[in-house]
């Protein structure tokens, strides 16, 4: 159980264009899910934590602006990265938040690998 | 603030061996602490956790953890490695007093197993 998955796994996209990364909780809801970016040979950083029908909240120092986060269910979040330019060529993670009895725990998904021509 | 360190970037042991991870963190209160393995171009899989109670923790893959509050640590150990754990290792810290949930993550430590 507690399986997240991510889509698309790997996109390739040009200067200027937006592109849309979807994360789901396959078999739990999660009112909470986070979106994390990981440079290589780095550690993920925390972007923003969403939360289910509300905006999301966002780590200082990232563009809210750009990276356009929706949470319209208890199994879907989408990560928008708006007009992408290459420096935001990433690994972008998701996680889904579940309560398993005394503690929150986070479910990872596979990453999406970005690159921006 | 809270913070997580990894004083080891880079771990080279041979297949067999005993293996130790080096994890310190900074928090005012008890912590919720983690370990997580990523394999190459992977998410991540949790290893083990420590909330509470016995300080000597275990986990998956044959892995165990020991939280010391008096050295701030929470060293990753397996008494014989196998190559198949080749990967990076990540030490985390549950951020906020009322557990949000919210994770940070130390800056990760590569294992490479030689033959």
């Amino acid at each position: 159980g507690a399986v997240v998955s991510q889509h698309p796994s790997r996109v390739i996209c040009k200067s200027g264009t937006s592109v849309k990364i979807e994360c789901r909780s396959l078999d739990f809801q999660a009112t909470t899910m986070f979106w994390y970016r990981q440079f290589p040979k780095q550690s993920l950083m925390l972007m923003a934590t969403s939360n289910e029908g509300s905006k999301a909240t966002y780590e200082q120092g990232v563009e809210k602006d750009k990276f356009l986060i929706n949470h319209a269910s208890l199994t879907l979040s989408t990560l928008t990265v708006t007009s992408a330019h290459p420096e935001d060529s990433s690994f972008y993670i998701c996680s889904a938040k579940a309560y398993r009895g005394n503690y929150n725990e986070q479910f990872f998904g596979p990453g999406t690998r970005l690159t921006v021509l | 603030a809270q913070s997580v360190t990894q004083p080891d970037i880079h771990i080279t042991v041979s297949e067999g061996a005993s293996l130790e991870l080096r994890c310190n963190y900074s928090y005012g209160a008890t912590p919720y602490l983690f370990w997580y393995v990523q394999s190459p171009g992977q998410g991540l899989q949790l290893l083990l956790k420590y909330f509470s109670g016995d300080t000597l923790v275990q986990g998956i893959k044959g892995f165990e953890a020991e939280f010391k509050r008096s050295q701030s640590s929470f060293n990753l150990r397996k008494p014989s490695v196998h190559w198949s754990d080749a990967a990076e290792y990540f030490c985390a810290v549950g951020h906020g007093s009322s557990n949000t949930g919210k994770l940070i993550f130390g800056q990760g430590t590569t294992l490479q197993v030689k033959p």
